[in-house]
């Protein structure tokens, strides 16, 4: 199976600030790496997919990126409404795997 | 509107059956593969499985975990999912979503149902 090790396990932030979080893959899963949004209560939302495409109506402010088996997704500024937590996901193979999450709160 | 809604959830005792339904609706159920996933008390996401679309068979892939206790099956004729879930443990206590699945050469999960609360306990 394909760990997905992501990092940090949680953080704190204020509005208006960049935001990093990492994900690596234990072996070459190409561009098959996925970052959703979860909220307590909330259906999972899709962020990006394919390590850097924006998925249809999400802000802008959300970045993906990819450096060999180690994947980014950056919020440029954040914003109210993104404290919630984040996990990363491979898609190369099955089993479908997820990174451990992590939850942005408000500093 | 594009929409997932889960239904079934309860409380069941190990070793019990239950069968939860992923009704879909503002899309052509029939294009697309399912995935379910579920997660447990304050865990993370864990991929249950998935059904692939008529045209690629039907076929089911499971976790590990579940592979031979639940089965994922598909209704095109009332546009449904469902995951049978038998043979219950405690520690398939979680909410379980499913999820639209997109294929077309990446693959990924781009619309969610709410979820529903499955908890398994004597």
């Amino acid at each position: 199976d394909i760990q997905m090790t992501q990092s940090p396990s949680s953080l704190s932030a204020s509005v208006g600030d960049r935001v990093t979080i990492t994900c690596r893959a234990s072996q070459s899963i190409s561009s098959y790496l996925n970052w959703y949004q979860t909220k307590s209560g909330q259906a999972p939302k899709l962020l990006i997919y394919a390590a850097s495409s924006l998925q249809s109506g999400v802000p802008s402010r959300f970045r993906g990126s990819r450096s060999g088996t180690d994947f980014t997704l950056t919020i440029t500024s954040l914003q109210p409404e993104d404290f919630a937590t984040y996990y990363c996901q491979q898609s190369y193979s099955t089993p479908l795997t997820f990174g451990g999450g992590t939850k942005v709160a408000i500093k | 509107e594009v929409q997932l809604v889960e239904s079934g959830g309860g409380l069941v005792q190990p070793g019990r059956s239950l069968r939860l339904s992923c009704a879909s609706s503002g899309f052509t159920f029939g294009d697309y593969a399912m995935s379910w996933f579920r997660q447990a008390p304050e865990k993370g996401l864990e991929w249950v499985g998935f059904i692939r679309s008529k045209d690629y068979g039907a076929t089911t892939e499971y976790a590990a975990s579940v592979k031979g206790r639940f089965t994922i099956s598909r209704d095109e004729s009332q546009s449904t999912a469902y995951l049978q879930m038998d043979s219950l443990k405690t520690d398939d206590t979680a909410v379980y979503y499913c999820a639209r699945a997109v294929t077309h050469f990446y693959y990924y999960m781009d619309v969610w149902g709410k979820g529903t609360t499955v908890i398994v306990s004597s």
